[in-house]
């Protein structure tokens, strides 16, 4: 159980277009998700949470206008990357966290989907 | 920011030997949690110890936790080839406690 998957697992585009990575739950409700970004040898760097129906929150640093994050249903949330550039060449990692995970201390595990590489030429 | 340091950045062993890699955090903590990345991949959560314990046991893998300097530490006993991969500690904070923080994460590189 707890399945998170991704689409595409990856994507090559043209500086200037737009590209929309799309994150599933696929066995469960995910009430929230998380984005993450993560250049080579590097770590997970948090981009964004996001609440289904609500409106996410990016972390500072983190450009709303260029990210668009759309969580519209307790298992569906996109990533859209507009007007990409070569530095936004990457390595997108969601997470999903699910309605009943067992609370450990106020904290939740996360799922992580298998990633999505992004190459912008 | 991140949150964690880890020590070292990259290890290697011989298959056998027991590998230890260690996380230093900043902040207060809910728990600690250990991933493991294999090149390209996704994270494959290893282990999470809350804030109130103090070592945990999952097959291979022994976790520690010391929160009064802020550190924790991920034994692997018995190294496989199979386990070469990067791992990540990563932190549940306090406030904002759903979001993870992730440390640099080390290298580990099991020879045969």
């Amino acid at each position: 159980g707890a399945v998170v998957s991704q689409h595409p697992s990856w994507v090559i585009c043209k500086s200037g277009t737009s590209v929309k990575i799309e994150c599933r739950s696929l066995d469960f409700q995910a009430t929230t998700m998380f984005w993450y970004r993560q250049f080579p040898k590097q770590s997970l760097m948090l981009m964004a949470t996001s609440n289904e129906g609500s409106k996410a929150t990016y972390e500072q640093g983190v450009e709303k206008d260029k990210f668009l994050i759309n969580h519209a249903s307790l298992t569906l949330s996109t990533l859209t990357v507009t007007s990409a550039h070569p530095e936004d060449s990457s390595f997108y990692i969601c997470s999903a966290r699910t309605r009943g995970s067992p609370r450990t201390s106020g904290g939740y595990e996360q799922y992580f989907g298998p990633g999505t590489r992004l190459t912008v030429t | 920011s991140q949150q964690g340091e880890e020590d070292p950045q990259a290890l290697s062993i011989q298959e056998g030997e027991n590998a230890t890699m260690n996380c230093s955090y900043k902040t207060s903590i809910n728990n600690l949690q250990w991933y493991r990345q294999n090149s390209g991949r996704g994270l494959v959560h290893l282990i999470l110890i809350r804030s109130n314990e103090r070592e945990k046991h999952s097959g291979r893998l022994r976790v520690t936790l010391d929160t009064s300097k802020k550190s924790s530490s991920l034994l692997i006993t018995a190294s496989r080839a199979a386990d070469t991969a990067s791992y990540f500690c990563a932190t549940g904070l306090i406030q904002g406690a759903q979001k993870l923080v992730f440390g640099q994460g080390t290298r580990l590189t099991i020879n045969p």
